[in-house]
């Protein structure tokens, strides 16, 4: 079955930093792929998402490349704040009645 | 604000009882889809509704079941309740099914 697999956490940074959370994917068909990020005590925002191969998605800073050789979506950003300390999912939809999420990254920026 | 209402935000109850949970989509959102978000299961789909029609089904338990009103607002109801189904429960609506989903803040439930 379709699957998401992403890097563990809690991933600590200082502000400033570089970050890359790592995610990769197991799909039937042909995929849409997703980053939402989940704020404390909220729902689930998307951030970015690509729908076909070597499209890049972005958003406030954030990006990811749809790369269909190595299966993988990662998420990265040149200059992390506090302000984007939360909760980081991975997800993918083949036939658009569902995303199928990864486990989620904790990201902790410290000032 | 996503424009996806959720009540009641949270609910405390006991094994054995039943509840239902709201949602209300995004105006002009036809599709509504509700997922799980535990600990130990991570953020799982549920079911996913379209202009009243069940489209699609995921792991959700025979206690559970779910209905979309012709106003196109949405109940999730569980019966039976067990510490298991601790959980927060999301909604989310799209325009159609392959549009990008706009989730609700959720319904944290606390079984007893």
């Amino acid at each position: 079955g379709d699957s998401v697999t992403q890097m563990e956490g809690p991933v600590t940074l200082s502000e400033e930093a570089f970050l890359t959370i790592n995610c990769t994917y197991t799909a039937t068909g042909y995929p849409s792929l997703f980053w939402y990020v989940q704020y404390p005590g909220e729902g689930l925002q998307l951030l970015l998402k690509a729908t076909k191969a070597d499209d890049k998605g972005s958003n406030k800073g954030f990006e990811a490349t749809y790369r269909k050789e190595t299966t993988s979506f990662h998420l990265e950003k040149g200059s992390v704040q506090v302000s984007d300390s939360a909760v980081y999912f991975c997800a993918l939809s083949v036939y658009g009645n569902k995303l199928v999420f990864g486990a989620g990254t904790i990201l902790r920026v410290k000032s | 604000d996503s424009g996806v209402t959720q009540t009641p935000k949270h609910l405390i109850t006991a094994t054995g009882q039943r509840v239902t949970l709201r949602c209300s989509p995004r105006s002009g959102d036809l599709s509504v889809y509700w997922y799980q978000q535990s600990l130990d299961q991570g953020l799982q789909f549920l079911i996913h509704y379209y202009n009243g029609e069940e489209r699609a089904k995921g792991n959700i338990l025979e206690r559970f079941s779910a209905q979309q009103f012709p106003d196109l607002h949405s109940e999730l109801n569980l019966s039976s309740l067990e510490l298991g189904d601790s959980a927060l429960y999301f909604c989310a609506s799209s325009v159609e099914p392959a549009g990008e989903q706009f989730f609700g803040p959720g319904t944290r439930l606390t079984v007893l």
